[in-house]
């Protein structure tokens, strides 16, 4: 199946700091999409990029699929930013419907 | 609108017994997910429905099951739970290849 890495594993950062963190997938997709889960455990959707540049506030992202990466820019880090990012991916080429995740960065911002 | 509702939150129980996790969902969506997350390893698919009336294996679905009861609900059981199953559990729904969003999740352990 399909692969999914990101980087950095963790990252800590003063707040007011900028951040990027990079998801790398082995294969073309359909689907791909950024979740925060905050430090209670919740996942909330941040984007359904499968392409190209969508921002909203301090938070954009970016995917380029012909290289196979995506990019989840983070500027003026908050405090209530700290929690995990995952990227999730739905490769073209196999099964429909089903996401694969990555196994996350872990932020923390202090303030 | 409540979106994913899952229960319960909290369950423990001893190994060799059964239970049922509830998940329903009221944005009309036609696909449903049961995931589970373990430390260090993101999120893995269990099952996942992407449609009323049919179900799918998913990453790691072996010691579970699932019923796509209606559009709604959708319910994963152990039937006879093992100390390998302790995780947080997560129900998720979308419309077909488009953003997914989670319940609120489950914390099981087995004894």
């Amino acid at each position: 199946g399909i692969q999914v890495e990101q980087s950095p594993p963790d990252l800590i950062l003063q707040e007011g700091a900028n951040s990027t963190l990079r998801c790398n997938f082995s294969d073309s997709v359909n689907n791909l999409q950024w979740f925060h889960q905050n430090p209670w455990g919740q996942l909330i959707n941040l984007f359904y990029i499968p392409s190209g540049t969508k921002q909203n506030g301090r938070l954009s992202a970016t995917t380029v699929a012909t290289e196979r990466y995506s990019l989840l820019y983070i500027s003026s880090s908050q405090t209530t930013d700290s929690g995990v990012y995952f990227c999730a991916v739905e490769g073209s080429g196999g099964s429909n419907y089903k996401l694969t995740f990555g196994k996350g960065t872990l932020l923390t911002v202090n303030p | 609108n409540a979106g994913v509702t899952q229960t319960p939150k909290f369950q423990v129980l001893k190994t060799g017994q059964s239970m049922t996790l509830q998940c329903a969902q009221d944005m009309n969506h036609n696909s449903m997910y049961w995931y589970r997350q373990d430390p260090g390893m993101g999120l893995r698919l269990i099952y996942y429905s992407a449609s009323e009336g049919t179900t799918d294996k998913g990453e790691v679905p072996n010691g579970y099951n699932v019923s796509r009861l209606n559009k709604r609900e959708f319910s994963l059981r152990l039937e006879s739970a093992a100390p390998s199953q302790t995780s947080v559990y997560f129900c998720a729904s979308s419309e077909t290849g488009n953003t997914i969003y989670f319940g609120e999740g489950s914390w099981l352990t087995v004894v």
